[in-house]
């Protein structure tokens, strides 16, 4: 696709629950991060992939937290035990490398977690 | 720790007037720096993107300014449209704990043009 796809659009859970969130970025992009956008703030930083190196996971909130990305392409965010201050939209982006170019944006999941 | 702050945090205008959005950022060592427009419940659209060794950008109607020394950038919509009305973020380019770049985002200004 043209531009970075993130599914589902809309997730809602259970308190508890375990839940998968899934980004393709743009075709080519070596760079991916994930950003939580909570209601009335600024976007989060939660984790960082470039390219075949270790992730920069320094903004990951807890252990609850993991995302990994196959082959240098698709990724997973995945929450544990999902709690309500969980409940957020969950942006992704990808660049080309770096952010010399510019990041792109997936139009994001709103997880809500009852 | 670097922070960006955007003022006003709402602002609403007749359709035609030309406007100014502030944004400022407490530390001055940036690679760039980029405005995104957000619609509802839709993800982030890039706008302008100005490289620290550049003082602006234009696309159309948009024009964006950056003093990288003063830790400031202005985003000017000239003409504005019923359309326009969105929320405007600003970023800039940071390093995270672990010596990686990010974005590091206001929390933006919700824009309002009635017709």
């Amino acid at each position: 696709g043209a531009g970075v796809s993130q599914s589902p659009s809309n997730k809602v859970t259970e308190k508890g629950k375990d839940v998968e969130l899934r980004c393709d970025p743009i075709s080519g992009h070596t760079a991916l991060y994930w950003y939580r956008q909570s209601l009335g703030q600024g976007l989060e930083f939660l984790i960082y992939f470039q390219g075949n190196s270790a992730p920069d996971k320094s903004g990951l909130p807890s252990d609850r937290f993991s995302a990994e990305r196959t082959g240098g392409s698709v990724s997973t965010l995945t929450i544990q035990r999902t709690q309500q201050e969980d409940s957020a939209v969950y942006l992704c982006a990808s660049s080309l490398k770096g952010l010399a170019g510019g990041m792109f944006f997936g139009p994001g999941t709103r997880l809500t977690v009852l | 720790k670097q922070e960006v702050t955007q003022i006003p945090a709402a602002l609403s205008v007749p359709e035609g007037e030309n406007l100014v959005l502030n944004c400022s950022f407490t530390d001055s060592a940036i690679y760039n720096l980029q405005w995104f427009r957000q619609d509802p419940g839709k993800g982030l659209t890039s706008l302008l993107l100005i490289q620290s060794s550049q003082r602006e950008q234009t696309s159309g109607r948009l024009n964006a300014s950056l003093d990288k020394s003063s830790g400031r950038s202005t985003l000017y919509i000239a003409a504005s449209q019923p359309g326009d009305s969105a929320t405007y973020l600003c970023a800039v380019s940071s390093l995270t704990q672990g010596g990686s770049e990010k974005l590091v985002f206001g929390k933006g200004t919700k824009l309002t043009v009635n017709p």
